[in-house]
């Protein structure tokens, strides 16, 4: 089971780029690594799913190097709606795609 | 894109009543889907992996027979917690993946709270 690490939480203001790394060192040859956002008492969302190099949707970008065992999460000019939890999800289990959650990122974003 | 519907959004009971929790997926077929539970500042727990047709997959550590799991056609999967107890009162989430789909869609969550 690909698992992953994240900074348990970071701060950041308004306005500025925030950029989440997440190891997951496991990784196997045909996952793809997406990024989801959740807020309190909410289901996760859907932020960008990549598989190699950088993918750009209209909320965030995602850098993943060649090896594939971190990715980074790039917020640009965040607010204070982006105050959330953020999780990277690899699932793999020998086949067997199973979500399985790591502890996510805390975000605070401060006036 | 994929939508995951999931009903109620909140619910109380009393202790020793059942509640059912239902997650459908709306403008897709889903022969998997997923319950997850989530106590406060927590991450999301991985409970079982429902299968369309066939026995749901517990994780170690979870009652099967407390957390039955129904999931009879291609877009509907239900949680029915039985003879629920104030430490079941927790944050209930499903999610599914279509089988076109590379990515998993969440429901929108259950607040259970049993008094």
């Amino acid at each position: 089971l690909a698992k992953t690490t994240q900074p348990i939480s970071m701060d950041s203001y308004e306005g500025q780029e925030v950029n989440i790394t997440c190891s997951h060192n496991n990784i196997a040859t045909n996952d793809y690594i997406t990024w989801y956002q959740q807020f309190p008492s909410q289901g996760p969302r859907f932020i960008i799913q990549g598989y190699k190099t950088k993918v750009t949707n209209e909320v965030a970008s995602l850098f993943i190097p060649a090896d594939r065992k971190s990715s980074t999460l790039s917020l640009p000019r965040v607010s204070l709606s982006d105050t959330a939890v953020y999780y990277c999800l690899v699932p793999s289990s020998g086949g067997s795609y199973i979500p399985t959650f790591g502890r996510g990122t805390s975000l605070i974003v401060h006036p | 894109g994929a939508v995951v519907s999931q009903h109620p959004s909140w619910v109380i009971c009393k202790s020793g009543t059942s509640v059912k929790i239902e997650c459908r997926s709306l403008d897709f077929q889903a022969t998997t889907m997923f319950w997850y539970r989530q106590f406060p500042k927590q991450s999301l727990m991985l409970m079982a992996t429902s299968n369309e047709g066939s026995k749901a997959t517990y994780e170690q550590g979870v009652e099967k027979d407390k957390f039955l799991i129904n999931h009879a056609s291609l877009t509907l999967s239900t949680l029915t917690v039985t003879s629920a107890h104030p430490e079941d009162s927790s944050f209930y989430i499903c999610s599914a993946r279509d089988t076109y789909g590379q990515y998993y869609t969440f429901g929108s969550g259950t607040r259970l709270t049993v008094v």
